[in-house]
């Protein structure tokens, strides 16, 4: 089992449909969690952090975290065109100590 | 948010040939930087992490005398890879950690290697 999984898609969705992209872990002691977006050809970007159980809302984007059930996701409302790329969720066992583990990513292709 | 910047961005060597890349935090002070590799259509692939002022910690797998880690300052870390061959093309990537306020790894833009 891997520390990070992620379906790898593809997945597809209508412009202006709702995305939902999702994450599990299996390290219980993990405390910080991320969304990174790499379109083709490029470096992975910072697209939210989320570090407690919840909702976190920026913009289009809301970062749900479960420590419970060990999963994150990720919503994007109203999705673009522009907004197609693979997301990498990325976790990290304790703040400020050990390397971020990432999954190997989903890729996200909306049609306009 | 904090800025990573990587150079070159691209280049071009012949076999044999020695190549450096440098990542620099611009904004930040970064104690552990990483270094990752990606080839295309795959996942990053993290090669070795990279601590100020100590030896790099490389993963399984990875030749350390290959990829010579250098990070001797808290905003430069240096990736060598020596004597390239073509299965080295590749796009490297570093991270830098922002470690003043949260674990957030910040990429650089990446430097895509082709090696002849």
């Amino acid at each position: 089992q891997k520390e990070v999984e992620q379906n790898s898609g593809p997945l597809s969705v209508p412009e202006g449909a709702i995305a939902s992209l999702n994450c599990t872990y299996s390290d219980r002691g993990s405390q910080s969690f991320f969304w990174y977006r790499q379109y083709s050809g490029k470096s992975p970007e910072l697209i939210m952090s989320i570090y407690s159980n919840g909702d976190k809302e920026d913009g289009r984007f809301t970062a749900q975290l479960n420590k419970a059930s060990q999963y994150v996701s990720l919503l994007i409302r109203d999705s673009q065109p522009s907004d197609s790329a693979t997301y990498l969720c990325a976790v990290t066992p304790n703040t400020n100590a050990g390397k971020s583990t990432f999954g190997d990513g989903t890729t996200l292709t909306v049609k306009p | 948010g904090a800025v990573v910047s990587q150079h070159p961005s691209r280049v071009i060597c012949k076999s044999g040939t020695s190549v450096k890349i440098e990542c620099r935090s611009l904004d930040f002070q970064a104690t552990t930087m990483f270094w990752y590799r990606q080839f295309p259509k795959q996942s990053l692939m993290l090669m070795a992490t990279s601590n100020e002022g100590s030896k790099a910690t490389y993963e399984q797998g990875v030749e350390k005398d290959k990829f010579l880690i250098n990070h001797a300052s808290l905003t430069l870390s240096t990736l060598t890879v020596t004597s390239a061959h073509p299965e080295d093309s590749s796009f490297y990537i570093c991270s830098a950690r922002d470690f003043a306020s949260t674990d957030t790894q910040y990429f650089g833009p990446g430097t895509r290697l082709t090696v002849l």
